[in-house]
């Protein structure tokens, strides 16, 4: 099955500044990614996802790069906000297979 | 803005009692998902369903653990005997299933506490 890696498990950034997260995949198979941010008390919500087929996917200030050869996928976060605090979660899973694996969680802290 | 529902939101029980979540996925959905989350394990996935069948419970401990969809409104994850150790959030997810690339969209999670 797969398995996903997440690194690294907390990160602590100052306000401003740029934060990344990594995480590896084992199965080559897999072809979409999510990134999920959890603020604490809450429920995991997604904030953007790749495929594939692509390279690279942005959303303002959040990005996410991936590298099918290598097998990981990376989220960057510019200009940091305080809002930005959380746990990041990544995931993978293959087309037409609903089951998402995730991985550990990157706890984001953003020093003003 | 539709929602995943689930009761209750938090829960304290005695060691060897059953305990029932409960679970409403969102209108039209037709996949939901039932994760457990703790400080060392992160999101494991328990169990899915799509249109009510259950595809997947491998990550569920089959000697206490069950989980239905009694009908399309409603899922339960149920604990009997419970355990100190499946204290936890329980989370709730469901999905349209009608692409591969489905969002799955989580409910508010049920705080586990079992002393």
């Amino acid at each position: 099955g797969e398995n996903v890696e997440q690194h690294p498990s907390t990160l602590s950034v100052q306000e401003g500044d740029s934060a990344v997260i990594k995480c590896t995949y084992s199965d080559s198979a897999s072809n979409y990614f999510p990134w999920y941010k959890q603020e604490l008390g809450k429920r995991p919500q997604l904030i953007i996802d790749i495929r594939s087929n692509v390279g690279e996917k942005k959303d303002q200030r959040i990005a996410v790069t991936l590298n099918k050869t290598a097998k990981h996928f990376s989220l960057h976060i510019t200009e940091t906000q305080p809002e930005d605090s959380a746990v990041y979660f990544c995931a993978a899973r293959y087309f037409g297979n609903e089951k998402l694996t995730f991985g550990t969680g990157t706890r984001l802290t953003i020093i003003p | 803005d539709a929602r995943v529902t689930q009761t209750p939101r938090d829960k304290v029980t005695e060691m060897g009692q059953e305990v029932t979540m409960r679970c409403q996925p969102i209108l039209g959905h037709n996949t939901v998902f039932w994760y457990r989350q703790t400080m060392m394990q992160g999101l494991e996935l328990l169990a899915y369903f799509r249109n009510r069948a259950p595809l997947d419970d491998s990550g569920m401990p089959k000697d206490r653990f069950s989980a239905e969809m009694p009908d399309a409104t409603l899922a339960t994850l149920k604990i009997q005997p419970s355990e100190p150790r499946d204290s936890a959030v329980y989370f709730c997810a469901s999905g349209t299933g009608t692409s591969g690339w489905d969002e799955q969209f989580f409910g508010p999670g049920t705080r586990l506490t079992v002393l």
